[in-house]
């Protein structure tokens, strides 16, 4: 069966440092893969979606960027965190559709991102 | 382009009440719909989902049926429980490659 490992659970950072939060997916092979944040009281916004190793799109501009360098790994960084940068993140995978089929995604358990 | 709208939370009811979390969506063409689930803690799961007008999706108790006429997917249930408290989101995807949630609903369920 499928599973997706996110880490780490938890993370306190000051601002301006670095950031690398790294997910993984076991159980499949070409997956499409998603970084989402969900600010407190907020919803979830879609950061990045990626169909294949080296392909990053980019939903909204931010102080964030992505990278998938194998197939079944994903990584948000960061060169340097803001305060707004705080949140929950999620990573997500979903299967390559066919045809029309509309894709589903499963989440990893989060992180949960405090920048002091 | 596509959007979900949820109703506002929070949303607090009393164990047994009837649920309904009203969800809408503006999307071209035919998207599927979906339910997920946020318990405290933890990722979203997936709940419930319907992939074609008129379908009704279910799981748990909870039900969705997928009305294009009024583009709208509302969760029910017709009993909750205490359990049943968590964040709910309702979300589309329309092609191949992403979801696009709402903002999710804050459900409280007092025994």
């Amino acid at each position: 069966s499928q599973t997706i490992h996110q880490w780490p659970a938890t993370l306190v950072q000051p601002v301006g440092s670095p950031l690398s939060l790294e997910c993984t997916v076991e159980g499949t092979s070409n997956p499409n893969l998603y970084w989402y944040r969900q600010a407190a009281g907020r919803g979830l916004q879609l950061l990045f979606y990626s169909v294949g190793i080296g392909q990053i799109s980019s939903e909204v501009p931010q102080n964030l960027s992505a990278s998938r360098p194998q197939d079944r790994q994903f990584i948000l960084s960061s060169k340097k965190l803001l305060l707004s940068d705080s949140g929950f993140y999620l990573c997500a995978w979903g299967p390559k559709p066919f045809a029309s089929q509309n894709t589903e995604a499963f989440f990893g358990q989060g992180t949960r991102l405090t920048v002091v | 382009g596509d959007s979900v709208t949820q109703m506002e939370g929070p949303v607090t009811l009393s164990e047994e009440a009837f649920l309904t979390i009203n969800c809408t969506y503006t999307a071209t063409g035919y998207p599927s719909l979906f339910w997920y689930v946020q318990y405290p803690g933890e990722g979203l799961q997936l709940l419930l989902k319907a992939t074609k007008a008129d379908d009704k999706g279910s799981n748990k108790g909870f039900e969705a049926t997928y009305r294009k006429e009024t583009t709208s997917f509302h969760l029910e249930k017709g009993s909750v429980q205490v359990s049943d408290s968590a964040v709910y989101f309702c979300a589309l995807a329309r092609g191949a490659q992403k979801l696009v949630f709402g903002q999710g609903t804050r459900l409280t369920i007092n025994p």
